[in-house]
C-alpha cells in the first residue's frame, strides 16, 4: 500500500464513450502525476500538477483532459479514445516537484475497443 | 539529449543467484538524481533508491547495492542472493536538475527468479 489510490483498476471502453480516471492521495502532497505505461515503450509523463496548478503537458492529446480539485485528488476525462490509447496509466504524487521521490498507485489498466 | 537505456530486456536467474540489472544514462547536465523503481505485478512502482549526481558513493541495502560510476554513466543495481519475491520490472531514471519535471524512464528489465 503505496498511500496513493486509483480507481477502477480495469476499464474497457469504446472508442465514442467517455470516461474518467480517478487517483487520491493520503500522503499531504503537493504534487501529483500521470503516466502512460504502453508495451514495450518507456513510461511517459502526461501530466503534472503542483499545488492544483498544471505546470506540464508533454504534447499529450486534447482527448486526455486532466483535472486536479485539490492537492488530494487528480482526475483523468477520457473521450473518443483510440486503441493505441491502450495502456496502464499510473498515478503518482510526491511532497513536491521533479526530484522528489514519487509514489506510485497501482494503475488502471485501460483498454479501448 | 536525456536518456536512460536498460539493455536487458529481461532476465532469468535461478533463485540464490545474485543478479545484476544494468543501468546507462545520458545527460549533459552536471547535477541530476537517478532512481530505481521497482514494479511487482500488482502494477504500483515502488521506490529503492535515489541518488544525486555528486554523491557517487555506492549503497548497500540488505540484499540490494548500486553501484555508481559517473565515468562511464553507469548506476547498476546488484541483488544479492535473489528471492523468488524479487520477481518483478526494475525501472531506472534520470531527473536533470534543471528540468525537474522532466523524469526519464528506462524502458525497464524483466526479472524472473526461478524456483
Amino acid at each position: 500500500e503505496t498511500g496513493v489510490t486509483q480507481t477502477p483498476r480495469h476499464l474497457v471502453m469504446g472508442m465514442t464513450n467517455k470516461k474518467s480516471l480517478k487517483c487520491e492521495q493520503h500522503l499531504g502532497h503537493n504534487a501529483m502525476y500521470w503516466y502512460k505505461q504502453s508495451a514495450k515503450k518507456p513510461l511517459e509523463l502526461m501530466f503534472v500538477y503542483n499545488f492544483k496548478e498544471q505546470t506540464e503537458n508533454n504534447s499529450v492529446p486534447s482527448r486526455f483532459s486532466p483535472e486536479c480539485p485539490n492537492s488530494s485528488h487528480l482526475f483523468l476525462h477520457l473521450h473518443t479514445l483510440q486503441p493505441e490509447d491502450s495502456a496502464l496509466y499510473l498515478c503518482a504524487s510526491s511532497s513536491d516537484r521533479g526530484s522528489d521521490v514519487a509514489f506510485f498507485g497501482q494503475g488502471t489498466r485501460l483498454t479501448v475497443v | 539529449a536525456q536518456k536512460v537505456t536498460q539493455a536487458q530486456t529481461e532476465i532469468s536467474v535461478v533463485e540464490k543467484e545474485d543478479v545484476t540489472l544494468d543501468c546507462v544514462y545520458e545527460t549533459r547536465d552536471t547535477t541530476y538524481y537517478l532512481f530505481w523503481y521497482k514494479q511487482p505485478p500488482s502494477g504500483e512502482l515502488v521506490f529503492l533508491i535515489r541518488r544525486n549526481s555528486f554523491d557517487e558513493q555506492n549503497e548497500i541495502s540488505g540484499r540490494y547495492s548500486w553501484n555508481f560510476q559517473k565515468s562511464t554513466s553507469s548506476f547498476n543495481f546488484t541483488i544479492t542472493a535473489s528471492q523468488v519475491v524479487d520477481s518483478a520490472v526494475y525501472f531506472c531514471a534520470l531527473i536533470p536538475a534543471n528540468r525537474d519535471d522532466k523524469i526519464i524512464f528506462g524502458k525497464g528489465t524483466r526479472l524472473h527468479i526461478l524456483p
